[in-house]
């Protein structure tokens, strides 16, 4: 079955430390890879997306995304995260043919200022 | 543009009563989705739809029923509600680029319904 993990499930950062969180997925195939985030209270929104070309991916925020598909991941990455950073982070993914979004179970990220 | 907008916002129902959730987006968009967002366990996707008058069973599916009379409505129906069905409910649309799939999620504000 298809399908995206995340291997942390609570990060504690202390400010402007660096991020890095887990994603992988368990399919093959033409695969799109998006980071969303969920800021307490609201709804998920896109912080970046892939679909193909180059594998890094920048998206807002200063976050960035590598899609390694030798390693089927696709990890998000922030240089020096902020206390507004503090949300739930999902990864999700689909394919080129399919109609349906596949989300991991999300990492809860606290940022200490 | 007002997105995907999801009423109501917030919820209480007596176990065995049933409510109907509105998703309206107006983006024009073919795909539209309902998920339940519970602690520890992330999205999961109860129903989806691929165009009006079309829908099909997500992840999640018992104790729900939809609809998509209008391209721009998606309706989550609870007939029986159960506290199990205690949950936050996200509604989201999406459209096919043509080569690339499926992209972005578009998420409406979410409904926190709770069953007592």
């Amino acid at each position: 079955a298809q399908s995206v993990s995340q291997h942390n499930h609570h990060v504690i950062l202390s400010e402007a430390a660096s991020l890095e969180l887990g994603c992988n997925y368990s399919y093959g195939g033409t695969v799109n890879l998006f980071w969303y985030v969920q800021y307490p209270g609201q709804h998920l929104q896109l912080l970046l997306k892939y679909f193909s070309g180059d594998p890094l991916v920048k998206g807002i925020k200063g976050f960035e995304a590598e899609f390694i598909k030798s390693k089927f991941s696709f990890n998000l990455r922030k240089p020096s995260v902020q206390w507004s950073d503090t949300a739930e982070y999902f990864c999700a993914g689909g394919t080129n043919t399919g109609n349906q979004f596949y989300f991991g179970t999300g990492t809860s990220l606290t940022v200490i200022p | 543009n007002a997105g995907v907008t999801q009423t109501p916002k917030f919820r209480v129902l007596k176990t065995g009563q049933s409510m109907t959730l509105l998703c309206a987006q107006d983006m024009n968009h073919e795909y539209m989705y309902w998920y339940r967002q519970d602690p520890g366990m992330g999205l999961r996707l109860i129903h989806y739809s691929v165009g009006e008058g079309t829908t099909a069973k997500g992840e999640v599916p018992d104790g729900y029923n939809v609809s998509r009379l209008k391209k721009q409505n998606f309706l989550l129906g609870l007939e029986s509600a159960a506290p199990s069905q205690t949950s936050v409910y996200f509604c989201a649309s999406s459209y096919q680029d043509r080569g690339r799939g499926n992209t972005e999620a578009f998420f409406g504000q979410g409904t926190r319904l709770t069953v007592v």
